[in-house]
């Protein structure tokens, strides 16, 4: 199975700042890895998909990169609403795994 | 609006059985790849069961390969997941998950509220 690890496993960060999360995934996934956000109690929101495409109705503050074993999600400005964890998965491979998470807290 | 409505869950002992039921508003189901994907705390998202678009091939992960069976009615446009065998192991919060198209390959874009699944004795 591909293994996905995520960087940092969870992040302190102020409203305004920019702020990357890493994902590396152990074997090339081309571009085939999404990026979800999840509010705690919530379902996950898919923000990107084919690593740098925007999902329909998500700001442009999220953007991603990356290609073939490492990928970076960006949020440009921090908003309240944004502390919340972070995954990516990535779906070349079957089965089609997650990383761990990255929790974005209010510093 | 698409919406996705899980049901089905609960409180099920070791070796018992459940059937998890997911309605859907505003799809066609032959358009879309449909999943089941849990979610514990130890083990985070995993996604379990899968079904393409045509319904002619499904997705089982290993650890629940033989236990759990995905299908769907589209008639009533609702995704099922058949789990027997149930161990503890397979306690988690089930979200019924839409993929972006036939695939799966573009991302989850609309999920369910969750069902929670608990097994113990």
């Amino acid at each position: 199975d591909i293994q996905l690890t995520q960087s940092p496993s969870s992040l302190s960060a102020s409203v305004g700042d920019r702020v990357n999360i890493t994902c590396r995934t152990t074997q090339t996934v081309t571009t085939y890895l999404n990026w979800y956000q999840q509010i705690p109690g919530k379902a996950p929101k898919l923000l990107i998909y084919a690593a740098s495409s925007l999902q329909s109705g998500v700001p442009s503050i999220f953007s991603g990169s990356g290609s073939g074993t490492e990928f970076t999600l960006t949020i440009s400005s921090l908003q309240v609403e944004h502390f919340a964890t972070y995954y990516c998965q990535q779906t070349y491979y079957i089965p089609y795994t997650f990383g761990q998470g990255t929790k974005l807290e209010i510093k | 609006e698409v919406q996705l409505l899980e049901s089905g869950g609960g409180l099920v002992q070791p070796g018992g059985s459940l059937r998890l039921s997911c309605t859907a508003s505003g799809i066609t189901f032959t358009q879309y790849a449909m999943t089941w994907v849990r979610q514990t705390p130890g083990k985070g998202l995993e996604l379990v069961s899968g079904i393409s678009g045509s319904g002619a091939s499904t997705y089982h992960a290993d650890s629940v390969k033989g236990r759990l069976t995905i299908s769907r009615d589209i008639s009533k446009n609702t995704l099922y997941l058949q789990m027997n065998s149930l161990r503890v192991e397979d306690t988690a919060v089930y979200y019924c998950a839409k993929s972006r198209g036939l695939y799966y390959y573009f991302g989850l874009d609309v999920w369910g509220q969750g069902t929670t699944v608990t097994v113990s004795s």
